[in-house]
């Protein structure tokens, strides 16, 4: 079973505002990521890290940044929500040895308004 | 670039009934290939793998196989059942790659 963790599960706010969406895992895994989901499901690649003070942008380009702090901590804020941002957004960790199997949190679905 | 490119869905089907999603890929090299499932409301979890030519994985039913001449990695599975509604994703990782690659995902729906 994955113990990864997303909160909040549902997020609605207004323009302008700033949120973090928190993922949390308890696996001790160096690398995390952060994908958002598109209405047609599609998958994009915004952020990664492969350990404490790693952080690299990803295939798509966000507005929004992470931090890693701490191994088992890779939160993601958005500075100035925007209705452009509203998407689901799926926290994974692995690995550093077997990077190919990624474990995912349930997801934040974030609506701005 | 690497790619994936999956079946669009959604499919619908039968329960009981034989369900296929194509995969093909693009990559160089000799890429390891995944299927990842999401259930509705959840994140994905990995269904099965296969890291090299020929190799079959398999998990929960469903099979496939990695056929390097097609650049394929088909999903099959015999006899479908609604708790078998969710999108499936096909993937793939480079032995030297630090991302997995994701197709588009193919929404399956299952009917009693």
């Amino acid at each position: 079973e994955a113990d990864i963790y997303q909160t909040p599960r549902y997020l609605v706010i207004g323009t302008g505002k700033k949120i973090t969406l928190e993922c949390s895992q308890t696996m001790g895994h160096d690398k995390m990521y952060w994908y958002q989901q598109d209405p047609g499901m599609e998958l994009h690649l915004i952020h990664y890290s492969y350990g404490v003070n790693s952080t690299e942008k990803g295939d798509l380009s966000s507005e929004s940044t992470v931090s890693r702090i701490r191994t088992e901590h890779f939160p993601l804020t958005l500075e100035s929500a925007r209705p452009s941002h509203t998407s689901q957004y799926l926290c994974a960790s692995s690995e550093v040895s077997t990077n190919e199997k990624l474990f995912f949190g349930s997801g934040t679905q974030l609506s701005v308004l | 670039g690497d790619s994936v490119t999956q079946m669009e869905g959604p499919v619908t089907l039968s329960e009981e009934a034989f369900l296929t999603i194509n995969c093909t890929y693009t990559a160089t090299g000799y890429p390891s290939l995944f299927w990842y499932v999401q259930y509705p409301g959840e994140g994905l979890q990995l269904l099965l793998k296969a890291t090299k030519a020929d190799d079959k994985g398999s998990n929960k039913g469903f099979e496939a196989t990695y056929r390097k001449e097609t650049t394929s990695f088909h999903l099959e599975k015999g006899s479908v059942q609604v708790s078998d509604s969710a999108v499936y994703f096909c993937a793939l990782i480079k032995a030297a790659g630090n991302k997995l690659t994701f197709g588009g995902g193919t929404r399956v729906l299952v009917k009693p």
